[in-house]
C-alpha cells in the first residue's frame, strides 16, 4: 500500500520569502503524484500533478515540485511567497489506473507572516 | 468546469441520530469519493463508487454506509452517529481515464453532539 509523509505540520515564512514544503512517499512502482491546497473553510484545489517526464513541474500561481525517484520525494516549492499562500496543503500519491485510490499526507499549515 | 456539490455545508446532530450526507456531481465521472478530515489526519477514505448501484470499503469504513444511486450521486449515511464522527467530510469524483485528476466539494462540517 501507498503512503504519504509530509515531516513539517506547521512552517512560517515571511512574504517574499522562498518556501519548500516536504513531501516523500512510499510506493513500489512509478506513482502519480500531487500537491493539493486547502484554504480555510474550503474544499482540497489542485496545485499541480506530475505523472511522467520532467520531474520538475509547475503549477498555479507560481508554485513548482521536482520529483526525485532516488529519493521518493516529491517537494513542493515557490521562489516568493505572498500573504494569499497562506493555507494547508496536501501531498497527495495515486497509484493510477482504473481502480486508483488516492493516499494523502495530514498536511502542512502554510502561515506568511506580512 | 467539472463540479461537486455537498449539502449540506454543516450540520449539528445527536448522538446515536440518523445522518446523511449528499453529495452531486456534474462531471460525469466514473468514480466517487468519500473522504473525512480530521485536525493532524489529513483525509482518510471513508466509502468510494465506480459505477452506480456498487459501492466499496475505504480505509476507514466502520460505522458509515454509501449509497451509489445514479452516477451523479453519492451519499454517505451515519445510522447511529456517535461523538467521533464529528469531523470535516468531502466528496469527491474523477475520471476513469486520463489525468486521474480528483475534484473536490467544499465540504460538510458534522457535529456530533
Amino acid at each position: 500500500a501507498q503512503s504519504v509523509t509530509q515531516p513539517d505540520a506547521r512552517v512560517t515564512v515571511s512574504e517574499g520569502a522562498s518556501l519548500q514544503l516536504r513531501c516523500k512517499y512510499s510506493y513500489s512502482a512509478t506513482p502519480y503524484l500531487f500537491w493539493y491546497v486547502q484554504y480555510p473553510r474550503q474544499g482540497l484545489q489542485l496545485l499541480l500533478k506530475y505523472y511522467s517526464g520532467d520531474p520538475v513541474v509547475q503549477g498555479v500561481n507560481g508554485f513548482e515540485a521536482e520529483f526525485s525517484k532516488s529519493n521518493s520525494s516529491f517537494h513542493l516549492r515557490k521562489a516568493s511567497v505572498h500573504w494569499s499562500d497562506s493555507a494547508v496543503y496536501f501531498c497527495a500519491v495515486s497509484t493510477g489506473g482504473s481502480n486508483a485510490k488516492l493516499t494523502f499526507g495530514k498536511g502542512t499549515k502554510l502561515s506568511v507572516k506580512s | 468546469e467539472a463540479a461537486v456539490t455537498q449539502s449540506p455545508r454543516s450540520k449539528v446532530a445527536v448522538t446515536g441520530g440518523k445522518v446523511t450526507l449528499s453529495c452531486h456531481q456534474t462531471n460525469n465521472h466514473d468514480y466517487m469519493y468519500w473522504y473525512r478530515q480530521d485536525t493532524g489526519h489529513g483525509l482518510r477514505l471513508i466509502h468510494y463508487s465506480y459505477v452506480a448501484d456498487s459501492t466499496e470499503k475505504g480505509d476507514i469504513p466502520d460505522g458509515y454506509k454509501a449509497s451509489r444511486p445514479s452516477q451523479e450521486n453519492f451519499s454517505l449515511i451515519l445510522e447511529l452517529a456517535s461523538l467521533s464522527q464529528t469531523a470535516v467530510y468531502f466528496c469527491a469524483s474523477r475520471n476513469d481515464w486520463g489525468p486521474n485528476e480528483v475534484y473536490f466539494g467544499s465540504g460538510t462540517r458534522l457535529t456530533v453532539l
